[in-house]
């Protein structure tokens, strides 16, 4: 038990719909990071979000935002889905400036039909 | 696009032997970390190599890191059935805790 949890654990949703997905990061971890999982592939990431913004962006188009909130949980928003977006989504919290460890949730399942 | 690439894509092996993983990488980089990740689901820290580390050990893993050949292999020793998972290897080129995931090695260990 990494202490981040992760809702919903699978949701199935169809093309040009939108999605909420929502993580709340272990105790004392003051940064979010998400990142996209497609099957058989390893993580791509996301977003990091620290003291409420956007701290570093991988290659991944603007309907792909997040928030992160005062008590440091966070939520990753997908605008007019696509088939690719199919994937494991995986939120990982850190403690900011202490290099190491990624503490992982167990993950969001989203389908798009 | 992936910053590391595994070798091999997979392996299997027999319960007690070791098993050894490989982690290529592209930039230049402050740390080095293996992850694990049973089916499906959320992924597990193992060990972290920084980089002017160059062999550390942590149970039965041992990584090594070679930063001119920018590569590093994780070794498990005596395998069990339950090491069967797959194995990422990450890198943070830049202290931010953003990692780069390689693309992984699956581990079958048959009892």
């Amino acid at each position: 038990e990494t202490g981040v949890t992760q809702s919903p654990t699978h949701l199935i949703k169809t093309r040009g719909q939108q999605v909420t997905l929502r993580c709340s990061s272990q105790s004392g971890h003051n940064t979010v990071s998400w990142y996209q999982q497609a099957l058989g592939q390893g993580p791509q990431f996301i977003f990091q979000y620290y003291r409420e913004e956007e701290n570093g962006r991988g290659n991944f188009p603007p309907r792909f935002s997040g928030l992160q909130f005062p008590n440091y949980s966070s939520e990753l928003n997908v605008n007019a889905l696509e088939l690719d977006d199919s994937a494991l989504y995986l939120c990982a919290s850190s403690l900011r400036l202490v290099p190491g460890e990624l503490f992982f949730g167990e993950g969001s399942r989203l389908t798009v039909l | 696009s992936q910053q590391g690439e595994e070798d091999p894509q997979a392996l299997s092996i027999q319960e007690g032997e070791n098993a050894t993983m490989n982690c290529s990488y592209k930039t230049s980089i402050n740390n080095l970390q293996w992850y694990r990740q049973n089916s499906g689901r959320g992924l597990v820290h193992l060990i972290l190599i920084r980089s002017n580390e160059r062999e550390k050990h942590s149970g039965r893993l041992r990584v090594t890191l070679d930063t001119s050949k920018k590569s590093s292999s994780l070794l498990i020793t005596a395998s069990r059935a339950a090491d069967t998972a797959s194995y990422f290897c990450a890198t943070d080129p830049n202290t931010g805790n953003q990692f780069y995931f390689g693309t992984g090695t699956s581990l079958t260990v048959i009892p």
